[in-house]
């Protein structure tokens, strides 16, 4: 069974752009969750989609957005980058069902650097 | 507010020793914990887990122990070997209203160097 992938792999932008991120979920899992990795701070929840709905989100600010298409695949978007936006984003998909808990399988991540 | 902490960065162990991984947690409605093992360019895998009803579970060289009055949980790793030189990071997740999904929480992680 293939893993959860992520593409692209590095990215580069400048301030001010916008960046979609791209994550392709374990066959036949169906949540897809998003975290932020910054040095020092551990992962950062952003969000979880299940069945194409948001249902969980992080404290980030409205320039991080998400969607899921009816495949399960996930995209993510980041609006109006900026510098300390630079970190490594890791995708995570389960099985999971309602209020139990399923273990989270991670991709490789992005790694956006924002100039 | 970090909800889940891990105080160490770093940590070196000589290869054969036990290693010792700690993490607090404030969140008294957590009620599930995980430890992830991460190496380099790659995503953090699945180590070992413990419920809180629970206080110790064991996996081959990996134990956890959970101390819930102290809001504390430690990843014991022996023998440690050269290729459990890693990052680990601490989770924990609590059970959300019905139809919602659990979500993780994770500390900032400990880079685990073991020597040979």
């Amino acid at each position: 069974k293939a893993g959860v992938t992520q593409t692209p792999r590095y990215l580069i932008k400048t301030r001010g752009q916008q960046v979609t991120l791209s994550c392709s979920p374990i066959s036949g899992h169906r949540s897809v969750s998003w975290y932020q990795q910054t040095p020092g701070q551990g992962l950062q929840f952003l969000f979880e989609y299940f069945s194409e709905t948001q249902r969980n989100k992080g404290n980030f600010p409205g320039r991080f957005s998400g969607r899921q298409f009816s495949n399960s695949r996930s995209e993510m978007n980041v609006s109006t980058l900026e510098l300390g936006d630079s970190a490594l984003y890791l995708c995570a998909s389960s099985l999971v069902l309602a209020d139990s808990y399923n273990e989270q399988f991670f991709g490789p991540g992005t790694r956006l650097t924002v100039l | 507010d970090q909800q889940v902490k891990q105080n160490s960065p770093s940590l070196s162990v000589q290869e054969g020793r036990i290693s010792i991984l700690n993490c607090d947690y404030t969140n008294s409605m957590f009620d599930y914990f995980l430890w992830y093992k991460k190496y380099p360019a790659e995503g953090p895998t699945f180590l070992i887990s413990i419920s809180s009803i629970k206080d110790k579970n064991e996996d081959g060289r990996f134990t956890v122990f959970l101390n819930k009055s102290a809001k504390h949980l430690s990843l014991h790793i022996v023998p440690s070997q050269p290729g459990d030189s890693a990052v680990y990071f601490c989770a924990a997740s609590a059970s959300l209203s019905s139809g919602s999904a659990r979500q993780l929480t994770f500390g900032s992680g400990t880079q685990l160097t073991v020597l040979p």
